[in-house]
C-alpha cells in the first residue's frame, strides 16, 4: 500500500516568506508526527496529533510555527515569517494506534526546505 | 531527560567486513530503543527494535542488544553488502510513546 507522502519534495522561499508543507499519512494511521531534521543531524520532535487534535506540541520551536490536521487524516504545517535557520528537512510520521512505548513510526521522504 | 548519543561517521568498509555502530542513551524510565535506516533517497525506515533490557532486537542479518547495564544499544553485523550503503540513526522513545529521540545518525559506506 501507499507510504505516507509529503509534498512539495522542494521548497525554496525568501526570508519573511510564509511556507505550508503538506503531509498524507497512510490511510486509517491515527497518529501524524512532524520531525525537523537539521544538516548533519538526528529528526527533531516537533508536534504530534491523534486525531484532529493536537496532543503535543511542546517541540515547536517558537509561535512562527503551527500545524493543523483538520479531518484526521492530511497535515499542513505552516511557517510564518520565515527565517534561514528554518532551512532544514522536514519530516511527517504516522502511526496506526495511539503512542505506545514501542509504537512503530512511518516516514516520510520529507520536504527540503531552503530559506533565501 | 532523553537523549541518543551514537558514534560519527562517516564509516566505510570493504564487503564482508563486521559492522559496528555505537549508541548509547539517557532515558527516564523504560524507554523501547529503535534503529532506523535512511537509504539515498529514501525516507526513514524501521530497521529493529527492542521493548526491555536483554531484548534483542534483529532484521536483514542486522543485529543489536538492549542493554540496560552500559545505557547501549550498539548496532552490529557479521557481514555488510554494499546494498547496507546508509545513513543509520539510532532512537528511543518516550514514556508515552509519542515522541522519538534520535541519535545524529552515521553514514555507512560499502565498497566492492
Amino acid at each position: 500500500g501507499a507510504g505516507v507522502s509529503q509534498t512539495p519534495s522542494n521548497k525554496v522561499t525568501e526570508k519573511g516568506k510564509y511556507v505550508e508543507l503538506r503531509c498524507d499519512p497512510i490511510s486509517g494511521h491515527t497518529a501524524l508526527y512532524w520531525y525537523r531534521q537539521s544538516l548533519g543531524q538526528g529528526p527533531e520532535f516537533l508536534i504530534y496529533f491523534q486525531g484532529t487534535g493536537a496532543a503535543d506540541d511542546s517541540g515547536l520551536p517558537n509561535d512562527r510555527f503551527f500545524a493543523v490536521r483538520p479531518e484526521g487524516s492530511v497535515s499542513t504545517l505552516k511557517i510564518q515569517r520565515t527565517e534561514r535557520g528554518d532551512s532544514a528537512v522536514y519530516l511527517c510520521a504516522s502511526s496506526l494506534n495511539p503512542p505506545s512505548v514501542d509504537n512503530e513510526q512511518f516516514f516520510g521522504p520529507g520536504t527540503r526546505l531552503t530559506v533565501l | 531527560g532523553n537523549s541518543v548519543t551514537q558514534m560519527e561517521g562517516p564509516v566505510t568498509l570493504s564487503e564482508e567486513a563486521f559492522l559496528t555502530i555505537n549508541c548509547t542513551y539517557t532515558a527516564t524510565g523504560y524507554p523501547s530503543l529503535f534503529w532506523y535506516v535512511q537509504y539515498p533517497g529514501e525516507g526513514l525506515q524501521l530497521l529493529l527494535k527492542a521493548t526491555k533490557a536483554d531484548d534483542k532486537g534483529s532484521n536483514k542479518g542486522f543485529e543489536a542488544t538492549y542493554r540496560k547495564e552500559t545505557t547501549s544499544f550498539h548496532l552490529e553485523k557479521g557481514s555488510v553488502q554494499v546494498s547496507d550503503s546508509a545513513v543509520y540513526f539510532c532512537a528511543l522513545s518516550s514514556n508515552t510513546g509519542n515522541q522519538f529521540y534520535f541519535g545524529t545518525g552515521t553514514s555507512l559506506t560499502v565498497i566492492p
